[in-house]
């Protein structure tokens, strides 16, 4: 079964640091782009990083520069490396994999998130 | 920075009613980077529609997209039970690299 699970979240103080983890199965990880999507309480989506196949990144604005993205193909794992969180960084992360981001192919596998909580 | 604005924000509608859902770019984005998806609550996402108008796999013919450009549409031709939910357009730019829209919400009138 083609699955993801992300683990990682909690409850951090406003500056604190987090990493999210997302362990892939059922299919070749290193074969996919990966994002990481997440969705405040009764919000919409927002995309937070993606990492290619060769290990290129990208994040919008928003988490550049606080947040890393990174894989690890030997385990089937995606990480999100979360560093000065805020209280607006409160929100379920989810991760997801994209068979070719560069030709638009969608987000076809999603986990079940994880829920960060930035809090004091 | 490409916006996406969806409209309406709720659609009211009864099962077996055609739903139609706008999803609006504030530049012109290529058909090939114009994504949909269902999300119902509690769950994650799930894709619907790659490329504006390519079905994803195990997706009911019921479901189409359209639109080029800077307009774009979901439509569900016949609304199911299971079809009641939140749906969100996504689209692949420069910077940021990607964004979704807003949200449509479909609930039973």
């Amino acid at each position: 079964e083609v699955q993801l699970v992300e683990s990682g979240g909690g409850l951090v103080q406003p500056g604190g640091s987090l990493r999210l983890s997302c362990a892939a199965s059922g299919f070749t990880f290193s074969s996919y782009d990966m994002h990481w999507v997440r969705q405040a309480t009764g919000k919409g989506l927002e995309w937070v990083s993606a990492i290619g196949t060769a290990g290129d990144t990208y994040y919008p604005g928003s988490v550049k520069g606080r947040f890393t993205i990174s894989r690890e193909n030997a385990k089937n794992s995606l990480y999100l490396q979360m560093n000065s969180l805020r209280a607006g960084d409160t929100a379920v992360y989810y991760c997801a994999r994209e068979e070719l981001w560069a030709k638009g192919s969608g987000m076809d596998v999603w986990g079940q998130g994880t829920t960060v909580t930035v809090s004091s | 920075e490409i916006v996406l604005t969806q409209s309406p924000g709720t659609l009211s509608l009864s099962p077996g009613e055609r739903a139609t859902l706008s999803c609006r770019a504030s530049q012109s984005v290529s058909s090939s980077y114009l994504a949909w998806y269902q999300q119902k609550p509690g769950q994650a996402p799930r894709l619907l529609i790659y490329g504006a108008s390519s079905r994803a796999t195990g997706i009911p013919d019921r479901f189409s997209g359209s639109g080029s450009g800077t307009d774009f549409t979901l439509t569900i031709s016949r609304l199911e039970p299971e079809d009641f939910a939140v749906y969100y357009c996504q689209q692949y730019g420069s910077s940021p690299r990607l964004t979704f829209g807003g949200g449509t919400k479909v609930e039973i009138k």
